[in-house]
């Protein structure tokens, strides 16, 4: 039982150019979330599903597109990079069913940091 | 917002308690209180959580004040593994805000 597993761990990219972080987890979870860390600051969440086949935006959705086609996978993309989504980026997962008890079991991080 | 307000750091002598306080003035009534602690270059991980009575799991209590404006973490012995940054959390329906967090430093 992995977890929340993420890749790549750390990935470098110059402005302008696209890639896709891909978190997956084996624990039958229907809610998955990605959030972003800056340095000395708490974390935010970019967007999250509440089941595969949905998204919904969260704090900061600019610059961020998601897709959960799989329910064990959730897919973060940034189609034009900046050097202001330099960040460290965590992907979290839980079951949906206990509302406000709802868990977040959280991947061990994306390093991103954008030139 | 459902925000809450922790000290930036604090100290603590290891196999002494710790008691981590964390103010929520704005809280409603159907908020939760959640703690979550991030080691070191790792995702953060949950600790306890509660609404209105005093809860104790494995891991820590949590105290919270009977008009739930403020609650306190308690680490009952602390260990060189429990340095790591706890956060606060008021758990509210489509709502997750952590917050900058208190670093908790152990002291041998």
């Amino acid at each position: 039982n992995a977890g929340v597993t993420q890749t790549p761990k750390f990935r470098v990219l110059k402005t302008g150019q696209s890639m896709t972080l891909l978190c997956a987890q084996d624990m039958n979870h229907e809610y998955m979330y990605w959030y972003r860390q800056d340095p000395g600051m708490g974390l935010r969440l970019i967007h999250y599903s509440v089941g595969e086949g949905t998204t919904a935006k969260g704090e900061v959705p600019d610059g961020y597109n998601v897709s959960r086609l799989k329910k064990q996978n959730f897919l973060l993309g940034l189609e034009s990079a900046a050097p202001s989504q330099t960040s460290v980026y965590f992907c979290a997962s839980s079951t949906g069913l206990a509302g406000v008890f709802d868990t977040q079991y959280f991947g061990p991080g994306t390093r991103l940091t954008v030139l | 917002d459902a925000k809450t307000t922790q000290p930036n750091s604090m100290e603590s002598n290891e196999e002494e308690p710790v008691h981590l306080p964390c103010n929520h003035s704005t809280i409603s009534g159907t908020d939760y209180i959640h703690w979550y602690r991030q080691l070191p270059s790792q995702g953060p991980e949950y600790v306890i959580h509660g609404l209105t009575s005093n809860v104790n799991n494995r891991m820590a209590s949590l105290a919270i004040a009977e008009d739930r404006k403020s609650s306190t973490l308690i680490l009952h012995r602390a260990t060189l593994r429990d340095a790591a940054v706890y956060y606060c959390i008021l758990r509210r329906v489509g709502q997750f805000y952590f917050g900058t967090g208190t670093s908790l430093t152990v002291i041998p």
